[in-house]
């Protein structure tokens, strides 16, 4: 069955420092995709990166990079010289190829950008 | 591109009462899909939309709801006879064919007391 595993509750970086978000995954399917959210306070998810299981080469966004590794079956979220906006909730998430429609996704890390 | 609206933002309602949302996805978007979110976790998946069609409920969505998209645009959602443990946020998303992510609403928070 699909999961999605964020063991860190709480993260806290200081400002412009890069912080990694943990994300580990479970799935037989072999065509998968993976995804972070960011849920700032006012409430709405905002998709922020994407990896298909089959792209050779790690996702990147801006700030946002994806250190994929499939064998560990891990998807983390790296963000580089963080900003305090973004102090938020993220979450990681996969939908399988062949699992129908749904997204699942993980409980999430609040991260807290000190100045 | 407006983005996903959803209404009303909070909801309050009596055990036993029907309430009923609405979302309005990005124009553009043929897909629809609603999640159900409870304080300290993350979305979980309700029902998924392409055009008109309703091609995905989950085992979730108990017979008390119930999902449209009459015209292949807005959605609604309704829960009859509502219980306590009916109380989360209710969000909205969409996106089309090609796109990987969703664009969400900012969803609708329903208390029921």
């Amino acid at each position: 069955a699909q999961k999605i595993t964020q063991t860190q509750p709480g993260m806290f970086v200081q400002e412009k420092e890069a912080v990694t978000l943990d994300c580990t995954y479970d799935t037989s399917d072999p065509s998968y995709g993976l995804f972070w959210y960011k849920q700032p306070s006012s409430g709405e998810m905002i998709f922020l990166i994407y990896q298909g299981s089959y792209d050779q080469q790690n996702a990147t966004e801006g700030r946002y990079s994806l250190n994929f590794q499939k064998a560990r079956k891990s998807a983390n979220l790296v963000i580089s010289a963080s900003q305090l906006g973004d102090s938020a909730m993220y979450f990681c998430a996969m939908r399988e190829d062949t699992g129908g429609f749904k997204t699942i996704f993980g409980a999430g890390t609040r991260l807290f950008v000190k100045a | 591109d407006t983005g996903v609206s959803q209404n009303p933002r909070h909801k309050i309602t009596k055990r036993g009462q029907n309430v009923t949302f609405r979302c309005d996805p990005i124009s553009e978007h043929n897909r629809l899909y609603w999640y159900r979110q409870t304080l300290g976790q993350g979305p979980e998946f309700l029902t998924y939309f392409q055009n008109e069609a309703q091609l995905e409920k989950s085992r979730l969505l108990s017979d008390r709801f119930s999902a449209e998209r009459p015209k292949g645009s807005f959605s609604t959602l309704e829960i009859q006879r509502t219980e306590q443990g009916d109380s989360a946020m209710y969000l909205c998303a969409s996106n089309r064919q090609g796109n990987h992510g969703y664009t969400f609403g900012s969803g609708t928070r329903l208390t029921v007391v």
